[in-house]
């Protein structure tokens, strides 16, 4: 069973309006993180946001949000006031706190693609 | 801010030839990656290594191997290049640990054609 799941592998916004790009994971550790990252085209990752299991808060970085429902084991980015360079492909990932080091898991991706 | 370098953007090598991809970080991270990533499968782990002379095999470590000799330095080497190794290479660093700041940091990347 994959461990996150992105089920937009493409997605469309117009330039200023919000969107929200969907991640659900599945883990039975109590203590995880979940993570965002852009990949423009360039190639490069960019980290974008961070949610703690224990935080009691969603995150916000700027324009970056997390909707975090851990009872529904969702992570969803929103993206508020989407702009030309918004445009990449985002990947959502979690790192559990027990096995494989810790290392981070990632979904497959969705390609963004914010129209003038 | 922390950086990772990779050596080369840009490669095409042979079909067998034994091919580097370097990894270099300067923030005295102790943990290094190597991922490879193809559309529509995201990115898959290869290998990482935790510490000097450490290394762990990730999902798809086969056709693959690992070197590391100094914390910094992370090399991932094609023994025999086959065209199904083309593909974008990422190597990443980060702290151990769980928390938000030990997220990776990533390099540019390495786009490999073998041909």
């Amino acid at each position: 069973a994959q461990k996150i799941t992105q089920t937009q592998p493409g997605m469309f916004v117009q330039e200023k309006e919000a969107v929200t790009l969907d991640c659900t994971y599945d883990t039975s550790d109590p203590s995880y993180g979940l993570f965002w990252y852009k990949q423009p085209s360039s190639g490069e990752m960019i980290f974008l946001i961070y949610q703690g299991s224990y935080d009691q808060q969603n995150a916000t970085e700027g324009r970056y949000s997390l909707n975090f429902q851990k009872a529904r084991k969702s992570a969803n980015l929103v993206i508020s006031a989407s702009q030309l360079g918004d445009s990449a492909m985002y990947f959502c990932a979690m790192r559990e706190a027990r096995g494989s080091q810790g290392n981070l898991i990632f979904g497959k991706g969705t390609k963004l693609s914010v129209k003038p | 801010d922390v950086k990772v370098t990779q050596s080369s953007r840009y490669l095409v090598k042979r079909t067998g030839e034994k091919v580097f991809l370097e990894c270099v970080q300067d923030m005295d991270h102790e943990n290094m990656f190597w991922y490879r990533q193809d559309p529509g499968l995201g990115l898959r782990l290869i290998y990482f290594s935790y510490d000097v002379k450490m290394k762990e095999k990730g999902d798809i470590p086969e056709g693959y191997s690992v070197s590391r000799e100094k914390k910094e330095r992370f090399s991932l080497i094609l023994e025999s290049a086959s065209t199904n190794q083309t593909s974008m290479y990422l190597c990443a660093s980060s702290l151990q640990g769980l928390g938000g700041g030990y997220g990776y940091t990533f390099g540019s990347g390495t786009r490999l054609t073998v041909v």
